[in-house]
């Protein structure tokens, strides 16, 4: 079945270093894939979404890039700043009303 | 924030006893869900709505019941609370039947179960 595999946590980063979250899926067909985060006591927020092959989503800083031939949606940013300290969820949809998550990455940034 | 309200945000109740979490939404769309958040487990799929008394089970259904009898609400209920449901529960809503419309939360129900 469909599924979503991210790296385990917890990551600990300095500020300005360089993040990257591992993000690998399987599915049939073409799902859409999406990266959310997660702030102490919050909901999840989307953060940045593809929808198809070799789409980069992209927002504040982050981006990810939708690969089909290594099925892999990986979040990177350059530069990390402290108030990125959050939980990141990797998801994909395949049919637009399923939603299929991983376990979550934790991240913390210290000064 | 899309205009998602979960109630109550936090509770704690009695072994047996039977609670209802409420999910109040003011965007119209059709799609609701009810996730439930544990540490190691990630988010797991309780129930669903598709639209006005239609719901469906997702993975994690047993001991859980839904309701969803106007478009903006959606009522998750645990007929007799068990310590195994102690959880944050989130409310998401989607405008559905696209493969790029994504999921919005609320905030969150911290439920403990005594």
């Amino acid at each position: 079945g469909d599924s979503v595999t991210q790296m385990e946590g917890p990551v600990t980063l300095s500020e300005e270093a360089f993040l990257t979250i591992n993000c690998t899926y399987t599915a049939t067909g073409y799902p859409s894939l999406f990266w959310y985060v997660q702030y102490p006591g919050e909901g999840l927020q989307l953060l940045l979404k593809a929808t198809k092959a070799d789409d980069k989503g992209s927002n504040k800083g982050f981006e990810a890039t939708y690969r089909k031939e290594t099925t892999s949606f990986h979040l990177e940013k350059g530069s990390v700043q402290v108030s990125d300290s959050a939980v990141y969820f990797c998801a994909l949809s395949p049919t637009g009303n399923q939603f299929y998550f991983g376990t979550g990455t934790s991240l913390t940034v210290i000064p | 924030d899309a205009g998602i309200t979960q109630s109550p945000r936090h509770k704690v109740t009695e072994t047996g006893t039977p609670v209802t979490l409420r999910c109040h939404q003011t965007e119209n769309h059709r799609y609701m869900y009810w996730y439930r958040q544990d540490p190691g487990h990630g988010l797991r799929l309780i129930h669903y709505s598709y639209g006005v008394k239609d719901t469906d089970k997702g993975e994690v259904s047993d001991g859980y019941s839904v309701s969803r009898s106007k478009t903006e609400d959606f009522l998750l209920t645990l007929e007799s609370a068990t310590s195994s449901q102690t959880s944050v529960y989130f409310c998401a809503i989607s405008f559905g039947g696209q493969g790029n419309s994504p999921l919005h939360f609320g905030n969150g129900t911290r439920l403990t179960v005594t």
